[in-house]
């Protein structure tokens, strides 16, 4: 069975500074992986994806998250973080299979302080 | 044009009551989810379908039924509301696992 594992229930950066969210995953395969973003009040919006290919991908609003197959990791970074990435951070993890379903970590709230 | 939209936004009501959530997609997805997103944030899939077929039940109270009349629409329908089906349901669309889901803004319910 699938499931992801965010260690950091809350992460408090300054603005400017570097931001790096962890994420495990357990899957047998090569999983679907994902990062969303939900703002206070607000649906989930997919901010990358990763299932093959180039292991660094880049997603909407300078972030970045490195696939690692040994570590079972998929971290999203960015280099430079805004006041308004203040939010709530889903990792995700998909199979390729028919009648399943995303599962998700149990986020990190990123606040930002000036 | 809101590509996964739900409605209402916000929904206040009395134990006991029934209650429906609808949801629209105008993006030609095949296949539809409903999400429960708890007090402490974590997101539960609840019921998926596929072209108007269920696919997914996950252990959910049968006081909960999804109904599809076509691929872009996914109702959710709550009998008998009890104070702990007080969450944020969203709704999602996805054309394929590995595309991601797009989600609505959700539903707030709170049952008082």
């Amino acid at each position: 069975a699938q499931s992801v594992t965010q260690p950091d229930i809350h992460i408090t950066v300054s603005e400017g500074a570097s931001l790096e969210l962890r994420c495990n995953y357990s899957y047998g395969a090569t999983p679907y992986l994902f990062w969303y973003v939900q703002s206070p009040g607000q649906g989930l919006q997919l901010l990358l994806k990763y299932f093959s290919g180039d292991t660094l991908v880049q997603g909407i609003k300078g972030f970045e998250a490195e696939f690692k197959r040994s570590q079972s990791s998929f971290n999203l970074r960015k280099p430079s973080v805004h006041w308004s990435d203040a939010a709530e951070y889903f990792c995700a993890v998909g199979a390729n299979q028919a009648g399943t379903a995303l599962i998700f970590g149990k986020g990190t709230t990123l606040s930002v302080s000036s | 044009d809101t590509a996964v939209s739900q409605t209402p936004k916000y929904l206040v009501t009395q134990m006991g009551n029934d209650k429906s959530i609808k949801c629209e997609q105008n993006l030609g997805h095949d296949t539809m989810y409903w999400y429960k997103q708890d007090s402490k944030k974590f997101l539960k899939i609840m019921f998926s379908y596929n072209n108007k077929e269920l696919i997914i039940n996950e252990t959910v109270p049968n006081r909960f039924s999804p109904k599809s009349p076509d691929k872009a629409h996914l109702n959710l329908h709550i009998n008998s509301l009890e104070l702990g089906d007080s969450a944020v349901y969203f709704c999602a669309s996805s054309s394929g696992q590995g595309y991601g889901y797009t989600f609505g803004s959700g539903t707030r319910l709170t049952v008082v």
